[in-house]
This record gives structure tokens, sequence and C-alpha cells, in this order.
């Protein structure tokens, strides 16, 4: 059972246009979301989360949406450069998850192109 | 940040042997570390939470007695791999949680471990 889904496994954009990464839950208990950044044989790192009591959360480029109605987030980052290519990761915590147990999605792989 | 250094980065290995990964808090101390495999193109799949001086919490479907898990002290966690075989060829990270009991977690870099 895939609490976390990015239905999107890959994502192309022109370096300086928008780059929007999506994700979708299904436990209505997550109230922690997070949003990680992965290069090739390197363990993730963290990019921004947000908590269920707001619906957006702004870090530079980067902003993360959340809209707890439809159970959905995403990841703006404008403008994308070359050097945001990664598998970028979203994962929820809360409920059973508690704590520090993150649940991830699969990760979608964004190439920005020069 | 707070770093978490994982050693080795690679593992190739012969069937049947067993490899230990070390995972190491460098700047702050872990209660709790987190072990993740990843498979290519999969998410990474939480395997166990190694808690110090205390038994390893195990998710459903990890065995135990394959998994190996020891938290001696609250700065460095190893995941053994026993008798390892090539289905057991993934990518093995770790994590530990910033300090205060953030959600946040921080990554080892990770070992590409590859059974022949």
């Amino acid at each position: 059972d895939q609490q976390v889904k990015q239905n999107s496994p890959s994502l192309s954009v022109q370096e300086g246009r928008i780059s929007i990464l999506n994700c979708d839950y299904t436990n209505s208990m997550f109230d922690y979301f997070l949003w990680y950044k992965k290069y090739p044989a390197e363990g993730p790192t963290f990019l921004i989360s947000i908590s269920s009591i707001k619906d957006k959360n702004e870090d530079g480029r980067f902003t993360v949406f959340l809209n707890k109605s439809a159970k959905h987030l995403s990841l703006h980052i404008v403008p994308s450069q070359p050097g945001d290519s990664a598998v970028y990761f979203c994962a929820a915590s809360g409920g059973e998850t508690s704590g520090s147990r993150l649940t991830f999605g699969e990760g979608t792989q964004l190439t920005v192109n020069p | 940040g707070a770093v978490v250094s994982q050693h080795p980065s690679r593992v190739i290995c012969k069937s049947g042997t067993s490899v230990k990964i070390e995972c190491r808090s460098l700047d702050f101390q872990a209660t709790t570390m987190f072990w993740y495999r990843q498979f290519p193109k999969q998410s990474l799949m939480l395997m166990a939470t190694s808690n110090e001086g205390s038994k390893a919490t195990y998710e459903q479907g990890v065995e135990k007695d394959k998994f190996l898990i020891n938290h001696a002290s609250l700065t460095l966690s190893t995941l053994t791999v026993t008798s390892a075989h090539p289905e057991d060829s993934s990518f093995y990270i770790c994590s530990a949680p910033a300090a205060g009991g953030s959600e946040k977690l921080f990554f080892g870099s990770g070992t590409q471990l590859s059974v022949l």
C-alpha cells in the first residue's frame, strides 16, 4: 500500500523555467511533509518541509504548497538551474508514522536542460 | 548542519559472506537511527529502527536474523547483512533525526551492496 505517491517518474524543464513536482498521499493522519533531493550514489539531503497547519512554505527558489483537502502537495523550483537535476523524494510523517519515521514516495527524476 | 557518516560506500562480495555497514553521527548524538533500502527506480523503504541500548524494531517483512542491527553507542549504529545473496544487492542508507525530536532526517551517503 503506497501511501505517498509521486506519479511522475521524470520531469524535464529548461533552465530558467519553473519546475513543478507533485506528490499525493492517502493517509489523512500525515501532518508533516518534506522534500528531499538525491544525487546518484548519495544519500538524500533535506530540501524543504511544511506542516499541515500551513498551505505554503517558501525558501529561496523553493516553494512547497499543501492542499489538505486534495491530499496533494507540490514543490515549485523557480528559476530552475542545471544543478537542480536530481531525484526528488516527497516524504510524510504523522499518525502511525509519527516522529522521524518517514514514508517516502517513489521519487521524480528532474532534469534541467541548459 | 548535522552530519551522518556511512561506511563503506560500496561493497562487492561473494554470495554467503556477511557485510557490515557502519553509520555514525559526527556532531550530534542519535538515540535512534533508521536503516533504509532502495532498489533501482524505487522508493526508500524503511527496514528497521535502531535504538541505542535496546533491540532494533524491524518493519514487516524484514528478516531480523538476516539484517542484524547493533546500536552500541549514541553515535554509532551498524547493519550486518548476514549470508548475503544476490537478491540482497541494493543501496542501503542510514539516517538519524535532527536534534530535539525533529521530523527532519539527516542521511548518510549510502552503501551500494553488490552480491555476486
